[in-house]
């Protein structure tokens, strides 16, 4: 059960757009489509962002999108706002019927 | 409104135990997998057990597997994690959180947590 790898930190500014990449296996997200993201501010618990790879739940900003090639799933947030600053995890179903989290990502918007 | 709200975190010495309990409102709880998630201080979330909406089927993460037992009522709308031989580095705020379906896919809605703090 080896974690999904991310970037430790991305950054940009205001208006730009950032992607956030998640690297797994063939054993999880390369063989399955139940890729999801979290948004979590600090003190807060974790928000779903995206589902399935790129399903947004009722409620979230059309700025967010997701996708996945091969073992790589990514994050997309356009029209970055202060508001965005915040950690990021993917998460991915697994061969073993597990679910695993990626080591966490920090956005700065600058 | 969806609520899931955890409770039973303490302070306890390794290689005691403890129970956490999860309470869920506003939505039919035998549709969906429930799991519990943890986050040691200053750390990323590291997902510890789900249980489908049934009991049918049943995951842990190898941290905790033989140790920790997940179990679920659904006349009460309740979730359960039993922690046994617990260790230091179980020290976490343990969540509580709701599937999108009925087995392992997503983590839908979260509760706030409770703390389980393991020292001697």
């Amino acid at each position: 059960q080896s974690a999904l790898t991310q970037p430790a930190s991305v950054s940009g500014s205001p208006g730009q757009s950032i992607t956030i990449s998640c690297t797994g296996t063939s054993s999880d997200v390369g063989r399955y489509n139940y890729v999801s993201w979290y948004q979590q501010h600090p003190g807060e618990a974790p928000k779903l962002m995206i589902y399935d790879v790129s399903n947004r739940p009722s409620g979230v900003s059309a700025r967010f999108s997701g996708s996945k090639s091969g073992n790589t799933a990514s994050l997309t947030i356009s029209g970055l706002q202060a508001k965005d600053e915040a950690d990021y995890y993917c998460s991915s179903y697994t061969f073993s019927s597990t679910l695993v989290f990626g080591g966490g990502t920090k956005l700065t918007v600058l | 409104e969806v609520q899931v709200v955890e409770s039973g975190g303490g302070f306890v010495q390794p290689g005691r135990s403890l129970r956490l309990s999860c309470v869920a409102s506003g939505f039919t709880f035998d549709d969906y997998a429930m799991h519990w998630v943890r986050q040691a201080p200053g750390k990323g979330l590291e997902w510890v057990s789900g249980i489908s909406w049934n009991s049918g089927k049943i995951g842990y993460a190898d941290s905790v597997k033989g140790r920790f037992t997940i179990s679920r009522d659904n006349a009460k709308n309740s979730l359960y994690l039993q922690m046994d031989s617990l260790r230091l580095d179980d020290t976490a705020l343990y969540y509580c959180a709701k599937d999108g379906s009925n087995w392992n896919e997503y983590f839908h809605h979260w509760g706030q947590g409770t703390l389980v703090t393991v020292s001697s």
